[in-house]
């Protein structure tokens, strides 16, 4: 049985720094064609994808975000961590963590954590 | 910020079939990207309803179908149900920005069973 979910902080100030992270099982990262990526959707709004890691360690960006991102596994390989640096209130949503497949699809999802940001 | 456009809503009664199209571009879907599509019920987590453009995974029922075709895809839900109200997402690759090739959603669909 595939689970994933994520923690982190539910509030947090303007420049500070996010991270969150994705607790899974019924799968390991280890197994060629395995990914985990982290995708967000502010209220009332589209999803969007922010960062992939896969089997190989191999990081993802979405390109908009690039430079504040960092996705990360911890050496059991069964969490991973995103850093989001200099949180603005824009950046308040549910974000999620998601197992993805090398076809390019979210087969299993987190229920989704939510960040606000304000001062 | 999405790069895949959907329409806002559609709506049609319980029994008939309602489609959802998803339109993007040269560097998306017109590529040759595969589309994927996922269903949103009200306070919860995507589900993954279609791979692949027209791959159902287990225990989606056959109502839901997938197809795609130059720049466009399109989900169908044929014998809708009032189960079936909720908002659905599109999502491709697109390799205008970076080079490599960035995941991309759509717009979002919410489907009203009347």
């Amino acid at each position: 049985q595939v689970t994933l979910r994520e923690s982190g902080p539910a509030l947090l100030r303007p420049t500070q720094t996010l991270t969150l992270t994705c607790t899974f099982s019924g799968f390991s990262l280890n197994t060629p064609g395995m990914l985990v990526s982290w995708l967000r959707q502010p209220p009332g709004k589209a999803l969007e994808w922010l960062a992939v890691i896969d089997w190989d360690d191999d990081e993802k960006y979405t390109t908009s975000l690039k430079t504040r991102l960092t996705i990360s596994t911890d050496t059991s390989k069964n969490q991973v961590v995103l850093t989001m640096t200099n949180m603005d209130p824009v950046d308040s949503a549910t974000y999620f963590c998601a197992r993805v497949r090398s076809g390019g699809y979210a087969d299993y999802w987190g229920q989704g954590t939510l960040v606000t940001v304000s001062s | 910020q999405s790069v895949l456009t959907q329409p806002p809503s559609v709506s049609g009664a319980p029994g008939q079939r309602v489609t959802i199209s998803c339109t993007g571009s040269s560097s998306n879907i017109g590529a040759g990207y595969d589309v994927h599509w996922y269903q949103q019920l009200p306070g919860t987590a995507p589900k993954l309803l279609i791979y692949s453009s027209r791959k159902r995974p287990s225990g989606v029922p056959d109502r839901f179908s997938g197809s795609k075709s130059g720049t466009s895809a399109s989900l169908a839900i044929t014998g809708l149900q009032a189960e079936d109200e909720a908002d659905y997402y599109c999502q491709s690759h697109d390799s205008r920005l970076s080079g490599s090739s960035d995941y991309v959603f759509g717009t979002g669909t919410k489907v009203t069973v009347l």
